[in-house]
């Protein structure tokens, strides 16, 4: 089964610096990642994936994040945070069982963005 | 507006009591998840559905159950069997994307056991 590692639970940053939130991954033939966001007692949303072809994602509010098979990492990034950005990360795996596909999440990293 | 409904959004109960968590999607999606997050954990899989009238546990099942009577509804049920259920649950769905799914959440329920 697969298994994800967020190697930080919390980040704290200030605003308009850069941040790399890592995560790394247990090997598999095929694998498909995701980085969801959580706001305070809200569920979670999707803020961007890795199915296939470019191994750079972005998101539309300026995330991005690389996906590096040798190295079996999906670390996320921006270049200058806000601090609306203050939220938890997740990463993500999504693998077939024998019920049919589920999700596998990190334990999450608060992002906290500082003025 | 399409999207999961869960309720309710908290929830106490007493220790020995059964509680049902109701989850409601009307994005037509075939597959629905029930999680549990406790802080620094992450999200554990509790149990899933593909279809209708068929559902597989997860990795923390014992203590819960589901039914999957129709596509729009997934309800779980906490149980008294469940050693510590006070937690955030939440529910989710999804549809197929490229050959992965792409989940879409509730807003989830917060159980608190007095």
């Amino acid at each position: 089964a697969q298994s994800v590692t967020q190697l930080d639970s919390q980040v704290p940053v200030f605003e308009e610096a850069p941040v790399e939130l890592r995560c790394n991954y247990s090997s598999s033939v095929s694998v498909y990642l995701f980085w969801y966001v959580q706001y305070p007692n809200q569920g979670l949303q999707l803020l961007l994936k890795y199915l296939s072809g470019s191994t750079l994602v972005e998101s539309i509010n300026g995330f991005e994040a690389e996906f590096n098979k040798s190295q079996t990492s999906f670390h996320l990034r921006k270049p200058s945070v806000h601090i609306s950005d203050t939220a938890e990360y997740f990463c993500a795996v999504s693998e077939m069982d024998t019920g049919g596909f589920k999700t596998i999440f990190g334990a999450g990293t608060r992002l906290f963005v500082k003025a | 507006d399409g999207g999961i409904t869960q309720s309710p959004k908290y929830l106490f109960r007493k220790e020995g009591q059964n509680v049902t968590l109701s989850c409601e999607q009307n994005l037509n999606h075939d597959a629905m998840y029930w999680y549990r997050q406790d802080p620094g954990q992450g999200l554990r899989l509790i149990y899933y559905s593909q279809i209708v009238n068929d559902f597989q546990k997860g990795d923390i099942a014992e203590g819960y159950s589901v039914s999957r009577e129709k596509k729009e509804s997934f309800p779980l049920t906490v149980t008294s069997a469940q050693k510590n259920p006070t937690a955030f649950y939440l529910c989710a769905s999804s549809i197929r994307s490229g050959g992965a799914n792409v989940l879409t959440f509730g807003a989830g329920s917060r159980l608190t056991v007095l």
